[in-house]
């Protein structure tokens, strides 16, 4: 159980355009969600808290009308890459936390999403 | 901002060898997790130690926890070719927080050379 799946997998876009990426739990509801990004080499950063029916919380000097995040369900959050340029090219890896809330901040994270951005 | 920070940043053993990476980390924890990264893919969770426990097994896995040193240490004992990735150390940013995101520390790219 506790499965987070990411689509695409893989994304090559042309400069100017906007990707969505999506983040799903598969089998069990998700009441936060967080965004990371990971630089090749380089350890993940947290881009954003996406919480499920309102606003996401972001990350000092991470833009919001760049990285549009929505949590709309339980099972589902979206970041959407807007107007990307190749320096968002990147990885970028959601995970989930178990709405039933385990107490020791157990989060299962995605297979991620690599975005080559021409 | 990243809390942990591991060492070595990179590490090449020969197969069959013991590895040993370290992680340390600044403010209060109430437990902290290890992560396998392969290249280019997602995250895998190894193990989680509570701040409460010192010491950690899990099969080939060794995780020791020094609250006094806020510090981590990871041990693979005799290691495979597999075991080929980057560990990470992962911390809950706010103590007693169920909502709070990871802080990740800079990894330790581990090479096992068969």
């Amino acid at each position: 159980g506790a499965v987070v799946s990411q689509h695409p997998s893989r994304v090559i876009c042309k400069s100017g355009t906007s990707v969505k990426i999506e983040c799903r739990s598969l089998d069990f509801q998700a009441t936060t969600m967080f965004w990371y990004r990971q630089f090749p080499k380089q350890s993940l950063m947290l881009m954003a808290t996406s919480n499920e029916g309102s606003k996401a919380t972001y990350e000092q000097g991470v833009e919001k009308d760049k990285f549009l995040i929505n949590h709309a369900s339980l099972t589902l959050s979206t970041l959407t890459v807007t107007s990307a340029h190749p320096e968002d090219s990147s990885f970028y890896i959601c995970s989930a936390r178990h709405r039933g809330g385990y107490s020791y901040n157990e989060q299962f994270f995605g297979p991620g999403t690599r975005l080559t951005v021409l | 901002s990243q809390q942990g920070e591991e060492d070595p940043q990179a590490l090449s053993i020969q197969e069959g060898e013991n590895a040993t990476m370290n992680c340390s980390y600044k403010t209060s924890i109430n437990n902290l997790q290890w992560y396998r990264q392969n290249s280019g893919r997602g995250l895998v969770h190894l193990i989680l130690i509570r701040s409460n426990e010192r010491e950690k097994h899990s099969g080939r896995l060794r995780v020791t926890l020094d609250t006094s040193k806020k510090s981590s240490s990871l041990l693979i004992t005799a290691s495979r070719a597999a075991d080929t990735a980057s560990y990470f150390c992962a911390t809950p940013r706010k103590i007693n927080s169920g909502n709070t995101p990871l802080v990740f520390g800079k990894g330790t790219r581990l090479s096992v050379i068969a």
